[in-house]
């Protein structure tokens, strides 16, 4: 039923590389969402956006930085990864129907900056 | 600032008897979403059950239903017949009426044979 996809599903990079992790969806929803989540640990927003040209940075403070150019694609970019930028990334995205709000979570990017 | 809290880090149950997952939440808005999520060892989220809170009646989903009661500002979840499947972490999370999510801390539910 979700179909929501991010790429890569892992990914293993070395300090100071500039990463984009894609998340894209194909259900037309105007919301979509980045959360950061360390083993164990709660969801963290870090980015959101209601539609084209829209994004907020969430509660917790990220380096990260997100675009929505386009509806169903909302790639998050990391422009230098450092080993505190460890931790797994999930995008979902959500459309407000008035009564049937429902979100829906891909499966994830781990990453690890060494 | 809205918050949600779960305070049970840890349960566990046995196989085919029912647990409870505890949450409250903090807000001053009247119109809102309530959610829990699952998320097994391959870290994808589920959502396992939604409520509306404009509606008083308890949102069920098979061996999930949930009570709701929001003058408490309790939202807790109760698996009955539990599996071995069910074995996650349990997420419950609250939504704004801006679509803001906030999720809680979550409660590793072990189930066991």
């Amino acid at each position: 039923e979700a179909d929501i996809y991010q790429t890569p599903r892992y990914l293993v990079i070395g300090t100071g590389k500039k990463i984009t992790l894609e998340c894209s969806q194909t259900m037309g929803h105007d919301k979509m969402y980045w959360y950061q989540q360390d083993p164990g640990m709660e969801l963290h927003l870090i980015h959101y956006s209601y539609g084209v040209n829209s994004t907020e940075k969430g509660d917790l403070s990220s380096e990260s930085t997100v675009s929505r150019i386009r509806t169903e694609h909302f790639p998050l970019t990391l422009e230098s990864a450092r080993p505190s930028h460890t931790s797994q990334y999930l995008c979902a995205s959500s459309q407000d129907t008035g009564h049937n709000e429902k979100l829906f979570f891909g499966s994830g990017t781990q990453l690890s900056v060494l | 600032a809205q918050t949600v809290t779960q305070s049970q880090p840890e349960m566990s149950v046995q196989e085919a008897e029912t647990v409870t997952l505890s949450c409250t939440y903090d807000t001053s808005e009247n119109n809102y979403y309530l959610f829990w999520y699952k998320q097994p060892p391959s870290r994808q989220m589920i959502l396992v059950i939604r409520q509306e809170a404009y509606k008083q009646q308890n949102a069920t989903e098979n061996r999930f239903s949930v009570n709701f009661q929001k003058a408490a500002k309790s939202f807790s979840l109760k698996i009955s017949d539990s599996q071995l499947g069910d074995t996650a972490m349990y997420f419950c999370a609250f939504m704004n009426q801006g679509g803001k999510l906030i999720f809680g801390q979550g409660t590793e539910l072990s189930v066991k044979p």
